[in-house]
């Protein structure tokens, strides 16, 4: 079955520590997107590329890294500077114009 | 800038009550609208979107939504509301041509009270 794959479920990192986020599509769609989901404020756009080695910065990229080098494939970074890591991060893609957007399970992460 | 308004964080309704959710959002161009819903424990899914046409749109599960352009406003309904359909529900909008951003609410905590 086609999807989006999240890896791992759960990661945790010591501060100081940067840490990367595995997002994988077998759904052979152009655009993918990271979000961070935290109580009360919804899902904020971290990054988010329409084509391979192209991405642009969404509302809260300070802090994150990204690379798009494979179009089944979109990582994400979460570095040191990021002061407040500590959240459930999700991937999403989605394929032609008029279609919406599939996510993933997420991935939750804390910090020792 | 585009963003997207959810004004009420958290409704508690009775089961059979009506439910209508606001979702307001800002972008000057053409946008795709969609209401997101997500189960405890369960990731986000697709209720409905609309993309052109026909202004009123229906969904899954017995939700509708009507985009008003003058207003902005996509707000999400069901006439009677049951048990299950306690959940969290987000409104996003996606902007047409050149870069896709697509923008969420900071989402409705929704619970039914049987």
């Amino acid at each position: 079955d086609g999807g989006i794959t999240q890896s791992p479920k759960y990661l945790f990192r010591k501060e100081g520590q940067n840490v990367t986020l595995s997002c994988e599509q077998n759904l052979n769609h152009d655009a993918m997107y990271w979000y961070r989901q935290d109580p009360g404020q919804g899902l904020r756009l971290i990054y988010y590329s329409q084509i391979v080695n192209d991405f642009q910065k969404g509302d809260i990229a300070e802090g994150y890294s990204v690379s798009r080098e494979k179009k089944e494939s979109f990582p994400l970074t979460v570095t040191s500077a990021q002061k407040n890591p500590t959240a459930f991060y999700l991937c999403a893609s989605s394929g032609a114009v008029y279609q919406p957007q599939h996510f993933g399970d997420g991935t939750r992460l804390s910090i020792l | 800038a585009q963003s997207v308004s959810q004004h009420n964080h958290h409704v508690i309704l009775s089961e059979a009550a009506s439910l209508e959710l606001g979702c307001n959002y800002s972008y000057g161009g053409t946008v795709n609208l969609f209401w997101y819903v997500q189960y405890p424990g369960q990731h986000l899914q697709l209720l409905l979107k609309y993309f052109s046409g026909d202004p009123l749109v229906k969904g899954i599960k017995g939700f509708e939504a009507e985009f008003i352009k003058s207003k902005f406003s996509f707000n999400l309904r069901k006439p009677s509301v049951q048990w299950s359909d306690t959940a969290e529900y987000f409104c996003a909008v996606r902007s047409v041509g050149g870069y896709q951003k697509v923008t969420f609410g900071t989402g409705t905590k929704l619970q039914v009270i049987p």
